[in-house]
This record gives structure tokens, sequence and C-alpha cells, in this order.
């Protein structure tokens, strides 16, 4: 256990919908990203947050994605209007975020299945 | 642009060393990373070579980083049932963006 907690672990949802995750980090930790993971593949980059400013993007980052980090503390990503392609697991990580060597703690992931 | 490529698999025997390889394109690349996945859990840090290093050690682990060919390896010696799992390599040049490969799955063979 690093320390960094997800939730819900797994979740099954039909295309369409809208699913939110949250991620809740090593409490002094400043940084908080996402990752999406496919299977047979390395995590991508999402997004990630220095406090609660949202300071990079990627252009994995359709519209229908949004990620906040309201108080500086735990995360949210929602995806609206599910795809079939959206079907991965996401990762959130966390890292204090003052040097460059910034050591990154995974949590254990949210694994999403869009019928 | 940026990319990351590993072996996908390797099966050893309990006792032998393992040794799994990765190769990247960025020349910029700061800080090069060993991370283990095991099943229903996220990734968890290993270790880290500084790119002005050629080697690093700790405990089971050796880190060979042969930085003119780009080339980075993660060498596990005694290896043990537990460290069936998979390893992923990983670049930075610091700050926030770390670029993944896809990850080699170890079997160990009692």
């Amino acid at each position: 256990d690093t320390g960094v907690s997800q939730n819900p672990r797994h979740k099954i949802t039909k295309r369409g919908q809208n699913v939110t995750f949250r991620c809740d980090p090593i409490s002094e930790h400043n940084r908080l990203y996402w990752y999406r993971q496919t299977l047979g593949q390395g995590p991508e980059f999402l997004t990630y947050f220095q406090n609660e400013a949202q300071l990079e993007k990627s252009r994995l980052l359709s519209d229908r994605f949004s990620a906040e980090r309201p108080k500086g503390s735990f995360s949210t990503l929602e995806i609206q209007r599910t795809e079939q392609g959206d079907s991965a697991m996401y990762l959130c990580a966390s890292s204090l975020g003052d040097r460059d060597m910034d050591e990154q703690f995974f949590g254990p992931g949210t694994r999403l299945t869009v019928l | 642009g940026e990319d990351v490529e590993q072996s996908l698999f390797l099966s050893v025997r309990e006792g032998d060393s393992s040794v799994i390889n990765c190769t990247y394109t960025d020349s910029s690349s700061t800080y090069l990373y060993w991370y283990k996945q095991e099943p229903g859990a996220g990734l968890q840090l290993l270790t880290y070579i500084f790119s002005n290093m050629d080697m690093k050690q700790d405990q089971r682990l050796t880190v060979l980083l042969n930085k003119k060919d780009k080339h980075l390896s993660l060498r596990i010696a005694d290896t043990q049932t537990g460290d069936s799992a998979i390893y992923f390599c990983a670049e930075s040049t610091g700050g926030f963006k770390t670029i993944f490969g896809a990850g080699t799955r170890l079997f160990v063979k009692a």
C-alpha cells in the first residue's frame, strides 16, 4: 500500500453514461497525476496538478474528460458520455513535487469497463 | 518523439538472474526508472538512475545505463517467485512528464 487510494476499484457502465473516479493522494504531496493504462501497455499521462492548479493536459484528454482538485487534496476524474474505447485502468499518482527526481507513488487504479 | 521500448516477456528459473532490457529515444532524459507492478496493485518504484551514472546497485538489483546507445537494463540476482510481475522502464527529463514502456512480464518458474 503506497498511501494513495482510488475509488471505486472497478466500474462497469453502459456506453453514454457519465462516470466519476476519485483519488486521495498522500497528504503532504503537492503533485497529483492521472494516467490511463490499457491492456498490455504502460501508463499514459493524462493530466497533472500542482496543488489545485491543473498545469498540463495530454492530447489524450478529450473534451469529454475533466479533472479537478478543488482544495489541492483529493482529485476527481469525470468522463462524460463514455465510449467503449474509454475502457481502461485509470491510475492516479502523487509526488512531493519539490525536486527534479520526483518519485511518484501510484494508487491501485480504477478499472473502467464500458459496455 | 519520445518512446520507450521493452521486450514483452521473460521467463527464468528460481535462483537464476533476470535481465530486463529497455531502450529509449529521448537523449535529454535525465532520470531513468524501473517500476514493478503486481496483479491488482499500482506501480511501485524499484530503483532509478541519474543520466550521468553508468551503474547503480541496490541489494539484488543492478541497473546499467549505456547513454550512448540509450539502453537501460535491470538485473535481478537470485530471482524469486515473488519477483514475478510486470516491470516498466520509464524516462523523464525532470519535471512532471514521465514516459513509460509497455512493460516486461517476468515469469519465475519454481
